[in-house]
């Protein structure tokens, strides 16, 4: 069964600094291109970054660009997040995702999210 | 930046079908892709590729594309339909994924 559970959110304050952890299971983790996608409280879903599955391509949303970095460590089959200089429209649900199947076959598991709270 | 856009809401009875329209200018040469998401949870995809239905989706769910729009069809809804539905593709260059705002369903 393909499980993948998020952590690492909290509260932080604007300017801070949070990593966020995604531990896959149930598959192979190294075959699948992986994807950060949030929802701040009351809003639509927003995808963040994705990377390739050996890591060597990365893509962010305009708006985390510079700020945000998502990596991999397919020895230990998890997924990152780290987020700096955070800003209070940073404030979301993050989910981790994987494709359902192959590339371009979308996002077809989820975790359950993790809640970042970015407030002085 | 690039932009898909949805209807905010969509109403329907039970029985009768629901159509939820994506527009984007990319969509003629990129792929759709539709989420369910209910209160509390983590979305669910409904229809990649513009029309294929993952295993386990019934098959009251459908995907058609036209141009630069797409279309999620459900037929003879039911009240367990009643949910939040976004549209996803990418962007002309394929490299960065966008979500529609979003179309909440109600099942009068």
């Amino acid at each position: 069964e393909v499980q993948l559970v998020e952590s690492g959110g909290g509260l932080v304050q604007p300017g801070g600094s949070l990593r966020l952890s995604c531990a896959a299971s149930g598959f192979t983790f190294s075959s699948y291109w992986m994807s950060w996608v949030r929802q701040a409280p009351g809003k639509g879903l927003e995808w963040v970054a994705n990377i390739k599955q050996d890591g060597s391509e990365k893509y962010y949303v305009d708006s985390v660009k510079g700020r945000f970095t998502i990596s991999r460590d397919n020895a230990k089959n998890s997924l990152y997040l780290q987020m700096n200089s955070l800003r209070a429209e940073d404030t979301a649900v993050y989910y981790c995702a994987r494709e359902l199947a192959a590339a371009g076959t979308g996002l077809g598991y989820w975790g359950q999210g993790t809640l970042v709270t970015v407030s002085s | 930046s690039y932009e898909l856009t949805q209807p905010p809401s969509v109403s329907v009875s039970p029985g009768q079908t629901a159509r939820i329209t994506c527009s984007g200018d990319a969509l003629p040469k990129q792929y759709a892709y539709w989420y369910q998401q209910k209160p509390g949870q983590a979305p669910v995809l409904v229809i990649y590729k513009d029309s294929e239905r993952p295993s386990g989706i019934p098959e009251r769910f459908s995907g058609s594309s036209s141009g630069t729009t797409v279309t999620l069809t459900i037929s003879g809804v039911q009240a367990e339909d009643e949910a939040d539905y976004y549209c996803q593709s990418a962007d002309s260059s394929g490299t960065h994924r966008v979500f529609g705002g979003g179309t909440k369903l109600t099942v009068l």
